[in-house]
């Protein structure tokens, strides 16, 4: 079972490019989430999708777009990479959204913007 | 801004040794949930305590949570190396199902 399988692992981009991370999940999940990890401060919620064809802001959307292509995927664009966007990326699955579902997590995009 | 804060930041103990890191949180919840995340992974669930409940184990983990103090432990009894890892509470504002995770409590265990 590979669970949540985020692509790419690594990646350097310049200020100003563009980029899509992807994101599948093979357990049948409704609801997904982008995080990014800054150290010292956690996992923030960037976007999450309840169920498909449904997407919502999380705490910090600034400067991101999401798809929720069908069930299984969901991708996050950065449009105009800013250095202040240099972080590590999660994608994250629950069964559903709502209280009490446990969420199930890829092994994250490491991006640096130069 | 942080629902869950951890504490300690950073913790180092001897293999064998019982390890406790706390969360505290700000606003009502609906249920609390401990993750790890071992350097270089993404976050793995270890347990999940609801809001009516007071105490919860699974293996060697114990999750008390006391909600008139806005507060939750998780203790690690009887520790091993494989315990090395950084610890995320999550928690959920009452009438979300957005998960907010705190900073994270850092556990060394030295063999």
């Amino acid at each position: 079972n590979a669970g949540v399988t985020q692509t790419p692992k690594f990646q350097v981009l310049k200020t100003g490019q563009s980029m899509t991370l992807q994101c599948a999940q093979d357990m049948n999940h409704n609801s997904m989430y982008w995080y990014r990890q800054d150290p010292g401060m956690g996992l923030r919620l960037i976007y999450y999708s309840a169920s498909e064809g449904t997407t919502d802001k999380g705490e910090v959307p600034n400067g991101y777009n999401v798809s929720r292509l069908n069930k299984r995927e969901f991708s996050l664009r950065l449009e105009s990479a800013a250095p202040s966007q240099t972080s590590v990326y999660f994608c994250a699955s629950s069964e559903r959204g709502g209280v009490g579902q446990p969420q199930h997590f890829g092994d994250g995009t490491r991006l640096s913007i130069l | 801004s942080q629902q869950g804060e951890e504490d300690p930041q950073a913790l180092s103990i001897q293999e064998g040794e019982n390890a406790t890191m706390n969360c505290s949180y700000k606003t009502s919840i609906n249920n609390l949930q401990w993750y790890r995340q071992n350097s270089g992974r993404g976050l793995v669930h270890l347990i999940l305590i609801r809001s009516n409940e007071r105490e919860k184990h699974s293996g060697r983990l114990r999750v008390t949570l006391d909600t008139s103090k806005k507060s939750s432990s998780l203790l690690i009894t009887a520790s091993r190396a494989a315990d090395t890892a950084s610890y995320f509470c999550a928690t959920d504002a009452s009438g979300t199902y957005k998960y907010i995770f705190g900073t994270g409590t850092r556990l060394k265990v030295l063999a």
